[in-house]
């Protein structure tokens, strides 16, 4: 079965640090998704990414943060100065043309220290 | 008023029981509504999924949706221990590009 697989599945990082949060989506899925669940809290929308450019983003998707589908498989999500608070699960998913429900990775956990 | 309103729980049922698990809405203009089960540190995994008003089955899952009362449930009959995680309602205004918007979720354990 087609799954959205997300890489590193954990990463620890200092505070001021660029990360970079890899993910696979499904490989004829067109709609490509970033959430972030703080622990303890409930799933919160960053991006939609759609047709190689951004569609939708959230007020927590600010300037510290870009997004990238550079080779047509992958896509990634850049943090460019983490700070403590950017410490959650983020969670890739994708959604082909004639679903309307997404399919998440299993998450990156990140963290910031 | 948050979009998507949910009851944290947790929630604590024996084995065998009839779960309800319950979100409130805001926004009329949702038309798909998901249930998502999430166990800890993994990522959500869609149930069911419903468009419109009206009830869907499968299994022991049972979802329902009053987009006049902006209210959907999820039924879990004859629980199980391993029913128990984290149950997130989600929904979309639209197919295709339109962002999930998801509620709090719902802890619930179900005891052997």
């Amino acid at each position: 079965e087609p799954e959205v697989t997300q890489t590193p599945s954990h990463q620890v990082t200092q505070m001021g640090q660029e990360v970079i949060l890899r993910c696979v989506p499904i490989s004829n899925h067109l709609y490509f998704y970033w959430y972030r669940q703080i622990l303890g809290q409930k799933v919160e929308f960053l991006v939609s990414f759609y047709n190689n450019e951004i569609s939708e983003k959230s007020e927590i998707f600010d300037d510290q943060f870009s997004v990238e589908r550079p080779d047509g498989s992958n896509f990634t999500l850049k943090i460019r100065s983490t700070k403590l608070e950017d410490s959650a699960m983020y969670f890739c998913a994708s959604i082909g043309r004639k679903n309307t429900e997404a399919f998440f990775g299993q998450g990156t956990r990140l963290t910031v220290v | 008023q948050k979009e998507v309103e949910q009851d944290p729980g947790p929630l604590s049922v024996p084995e065998g029981a009839i779960v309800s698990l319950n979100c409130t809405y805001s926004n009329s203009a949702f038309q798909y509504f998901m249930w998502y089960r999430q166990y800890s540190r993994k990522g959500p995994e869609l149930l069911m999924y419903t468009y419109s008003s009206g009830n869907k089955e499968d299994g022991r899952f049972t979802a329902q949706v009053d987009k006049s009362s902006k209210y959907i449930s999820l039924f879990i009959r004859d629980s199980q221990p391993s029913d128990s995680a984290t149950y997130l309602c989600a929904m979309q205004a639209g197919t295709g590009g339109f962002k999930t918007i998801f509620g709090a979720g719902t802890r619930l354990f179900v005891k052997a």
